[in-house]
């Protein structure tokens, strides 16, 4: 059990471009987490897959954010056009059926020139 | 929608001593799950404590208890013999029964914590 990675830990990047962030799961955990979290704030649920299936969104995913998992295992989340106001920590976390707590990746902090 | 808050930013207790970190919450339901959450500095979250709502007895981990007293909204957390790795963002977190949708765990705005030595 490696636990949760994301990749990449820091990205900074200018306005108006377009990041990916890559969220490995524990490998035996079918539901994984997306969550935005803001310096002194504590984290905000942004989307939630089970297996492959995206089950429920927040209204803070705009038009802009896409997340998948295409093959129920690792989650790519997307932000185009970034803003300044997307500056933040984005942690991925997954749990399984069986095991209600979420376990959490070490986040990727995402700076917006 | 359900609501958590944690009324104290900053917290700090000597080193040895015990502390009590608060938190409420709001809901409508009557089954649910209630966490505590850790935030080292530059490292990732990790779990503390766990509650279910149906269960009347206050869930223990070592160190770590809750007062949990579901007619008042209330899960405070009680750290016992502090320690310096104890240092970091503690986060209170709500979490819906499957039944009721939603997995996504609802957070505090959380409270930092200082030991001194």
């Amino acid at each position: 059990d490696t636990g949760v990675s994301q990749n990449p830990r820091h990205k900074i990047t200018k306005r108006g471009q377009n990041v990916t962030f890559r969220c490995d799961p524990i490998s035996e955990h079918n539901r994984l987490y997306w969550y935005r979290q803001t310096l002194g704030q504590g984290p905000e649920f942004l989307t939630y897959f089970q297996n492959e299936a995206q089950l429920e969104k927040s209204r803070l995913l705009s038009d802009r954010f896409s997340a998948e998992r295409p093959k129920g295992s690792f989650s790519t989340l997307e932000i185009q056009r970034t803003e300044q106001g997307d500056s933040a920590m984005y942690l991925c976390a997954s749990s399984s059926d069986t095991v209600y707590e979420q376990y959490f990746g070490p986040g990727t902090r995402l700076t917006v020139t | 929608a359900q609501t958590v808050t944690q009324s104290q930013p900053e917290m700090s207790v000597q080193e040895a001593e015990t502390v009590t970190l608060s938190c409420t919450y709001d809901t409508s339901e009557s089954d649910y799950y209630l966490f505590w959450y850790k935030q080292p500095p530059s490292r990732q979250m990790i779990l503390v404590i766990r509650q279910e709502a149906y269960k009347q007895q206050n869930a223990t981990e070592n160190r770590f208890s809750v007062n949990f007293q579901k007619a008042a909204k209330s899960f405070s957390l009680k750290i016992s013999d502090s320690q310096l790795g104890d240092a970091a963002m503690y986060f209170c977190a709500y979490r819906p029964l499957e039944i009721q949708g939603a997995q996504k765990l609802v957070f505090g705005q959380g409270t930092r914590l200082t030991i001194n030595p």
